[in-house]
């Protein structure tokens, strides 16, 4: 099972949008709807931001917001703020009834 | 409030055993599966498997399978991950996560357990 394949880095200025990529198979992000995003602040345990592609959890920004097109799906931070600063992981459920973790984004606000 | 509290740091030498410990707390523990975790130092999240404490079922990542024992004691509510020869490799931050089934995502995590192996 090969980790999704996110961008290392990506950023942007306050008050901008950014948007992350997670590229996986058939057998994990294209054939489900249940993709989710972590966030993890250096030396913090991660955080759920979003589950099942689009859903926010309570507690969470609407400024962050998730979509997918076929194996790829998307985390979009609006409205950048100081405090996204962090990194990003995607998740997917898989066909072999496991999961497994992108390769992680680093979100810096310039 | 649901919280999953993980034992305390650990120091070991190369080819010695370690079990670390995992309780959550705040809801039925048999409802949830318990899933862990790896993060090496500066690096990504890594699944190690997943565990259901109703049945024991568990489910390893291939990289994992036979490198490490997942299991869980319901009579004290603990979900455990073991190693019986550790390798420096192996130092890294361990997460235990509870998964939501019905969402198919991580809701909450433990604190982590940073595991040092050194000679």
């Amino acid at each position: 099972q090969s980790a999704l394949t996110q961008p290392p880095s990506v950023s942007g200025s306050p008050g901008q949008s950014v948007t992350i990529s997670c590229t996986g198979t058939s057998s994990d992000v294209g054939g489900y709807n249940r993709v989710s995003w972590y966030q993890q602040p250096p030396g913090t345990a991660p955080k759920l931001m979003i589950y099942e592609v689009s859903n926010r959890p309570s507690g969470v920004p609407d400024r962050f917001s998730g979509s997918k097109s076929g194996n790829t799906a998307s985390l979009t931070i609006s409205g950048l703020q100081a405090e996204d600063e962090a990194d990003y992981y995607c998740n997917s459920y898989t066909s072999s009834s496991t999961y497994v973790f992108g390769t992680g984004t680093k979100v810096t606000v310039l | 409030e649901v919280r999953l509290v993980q034992s305390g740091a650990e120091v070991r030498k190369p080819g010695e055993s370690l079990k670390i410990s995992c309780k959550p707390s705040g809801y039925s523990f048999t409802s949830y599966w318990i899933g862990w975790v790896r993060q090496m130092p500066g690096k990504g999240l890594e699944w190690m498997g997943i565990i259901s404490p109703s049945d024991s079922d568990t489910r390893y990542s291939p990289s994992f399978q036979g490198q490490v024992t997942i299991s869980v004691d319901k009579s004290i509510r603990t979900a455990f991950l073991q190693w019986s020869s550790l390798k420096a490799s192996d130092t890294a931050i361990y997460y235990c996560a509870r998964v939501d089934h019905w969402n198919y995502c991580v809701d909450h995590w433990g604190q982590g357990t940073l595991v040092t192996v050194s000679s």
